[in-house]
């Protein structure tokens, strides 16, 4: 099974970027998968940011949509997140995660452990 | 704003059974989306616990079963075990969202 880790900044001032990395083994990042990233507020529920298929195409959340973007990249096995624009709202623990896709059904079949995000000047 | 809305809490004691409800909308369980369920134990990630209503990963026990009727869906935990306390979100997709949309989540708490 896919093992996948999450890594970057656990500080993030008001205003900057969040940038994280979710670096994939045990499997391709180049196979027939999708990648996601999903957040969670201290004490609160799961909201989902976006997804990046393996033929790169993007979907976002609506509401984050003019805020972030999802890349990959091959050459390290790893795809990433960049939040702009940061407040003490996005403070979370932010999740990378494989995505099972059939007809008429997307969930997440696979997560990482999880890295705690906070904005804070 | 589409919504997945969970009871805030459920309790029960050990070998007893428990359900926790998922109510949807048009745009995403009465759109035939595909529920799934989750749990979460205390300071872990999340852990697909069902996938496409009613089927469990490898290595779930058979006492987590789920199931969905028009707008709704339910988890079902039999034979509750201490181990089973622990948060759940239900999650569909909608189609207002284009995206996945997640529950509130529910805490069980094993009495």
């Amino acid at each position: 099974q896919v093992q996948l880790q999450e890594s970057g900044p656990g500080l993030v001032k008001p205003s900057g970027t969040l940038s994280l990395s979710c670096a994939v083994s045990g499997g391709s990042i180049s196979s027939n998968n999708w990648w996601s990233w999903v957040r969670q507020p201290p004490g609160k529920g799961l909201e989902w940011i976006g997804q990046i298929s393996h033929s790169g195409g993007t979907s976002y959340n609506p509401s984050l949509k003019s805020r972030v973007s999802i890349s990959k990249d091959m050459s390290k096995s790893q795809f990433s997140l960049k939040l702009n624009s940061v407040t003490a709202a996005d403070t979370a623990v932010y999740y990378c995660a494989t995505v099972g896709i059939a007809v008429g059904r997307l969930y997440f079949d696979n997560w990482g452990q999880g890295t705690l995000v906070t904005v804070s000047s | 704003q589409s919504v997945l809305t969970q009871p805030p809490s459920v309790s029960g004691a050990p070998g007893q059974r428990v359900t926790i409800s998922c109510i949807g909308s048009s745009s995403n369980i009465g759109a035939r989306y595909d529920v799934h369920w989750y749990q979460q134990l205390p300071g872990t990630a999340p852990k697909l616990l069902i996938y496409g209503n009613n089927n469990r990963p490898s290595g779930v026990p058979d006492r987590f079963s789920g199931s969905k009727s028009g707008t709704s869906a339910s988890l079902a935990i039999t034979g509750l075990q201490a181990e089973d306390e622990a948060d759940y979100f239900c999650q569909s997709y909608d189609s207002s969202l284009s995206g996945p949309l997640f529950g509130g989540g529910t805490k069980l708490t094993v009495l």
